[in-house]
């Protein structure tokens, strides 16, 4: 199973918005309503920020929202703060009844 | 408050074996399937394997880089989850996390994690 494709890297000014894309297949993203996303601070253990495409666990920002469109979901930040400068990783169930991680996509806040 | 634990991790030489254990304590153990996702250092992370609730059969799945060698198993008497890792490589030098889904019958939605244990294979 190969990793999702993210891109290496975004960036944002404070207050914009941006959008992380993360593509699969019809085996993994296009198949399943399974994607979710993480963010990773240098040192720290990741955190779960999105699941099901879209839902916001309990104490995620809404600034935070996720979607998708046959094999690509996204994540979309807005109102940009310093502190969403991280990593940031997309995964999905596969047919194969495992998961799948994307390569990962770090956000810069200039 | 839910709380993971991972210890064993170490140095260990190419080809030998290795015990990883998570700890779970906060919740009600035996209601959720338990996850492992490794990370190599300066890397992204990558998903290992699972096992299910006892509920589910205990049955396991694994990344196709360690199927064969990755075991997961666990103890819901002593709320502990095992990756037990044979003929270990280079490659799988990796900080290991352990994680457990968002609420029970879920899947893939990894709300917990521990702290990881570094896991070293060099000769």
């Amino acid at each position: 199973q190969s990793a999702l494709t993210q891109p290496a890297s975004v960036s944002g000014s404070p207050g914009q918005s941006i959008t992380i894309s993360c593509t699969g297949t019809s085996s993994d993203v296009g198949g399943y309503n399974y994607v979710s996303w993480y963010q990773q601070h240098p040192g720290k253990a990741p955190k779960l920020m999105i699941y099901d495409v879209s839902n916001r666990p309990s104490g995620v920002s809404a600034r935070f929202s996720g979607s998708k469109s046959g094999n690509t979901a996204s994540l979309t930040i807005s109102g940009l703060q310093a502190e969403d400068e991280a990593d940031y990783y997309c995964s999905s169930y596969t047919t194969s009844s495992t998961w799948v991680f994307g390569g990962g996509t770090k956000l810069t806040v200039l | 408050e839910v709380q993971l634990v991972e210890s064993g991790g170490g140095l260990v030489q190419p080809g030998r074996s290795l015990r990883l254990s998570c700890t779970a304590s906060g919740f009600t153990f035996g209601d959720y399937a338990m996850s492992w996702v490794r990370q190599a250092p300066g890397k992204g992370l990558e998903w290992v394997g699972f096992i299910r609730s006892k509920a589910y059969g205990e049955t396991t799945e694994y990344a196709a880089s360690v199927k064969g060698r990755f075991t997961i198993s666990r103890d819901d008497s002593k709320t502990i989850a095992y990756l037990q890792m044979n003929s270990l490589k280079t490659e799988d030098t990796a900080v290991y996390y352990c994680t457990r889904d968002r609420a029970p019958r879920e899947l893939g939605t990894y709300a917990f994690w521990g702290q990881g244990t570094l896991v070293t294979v060099s000769s």
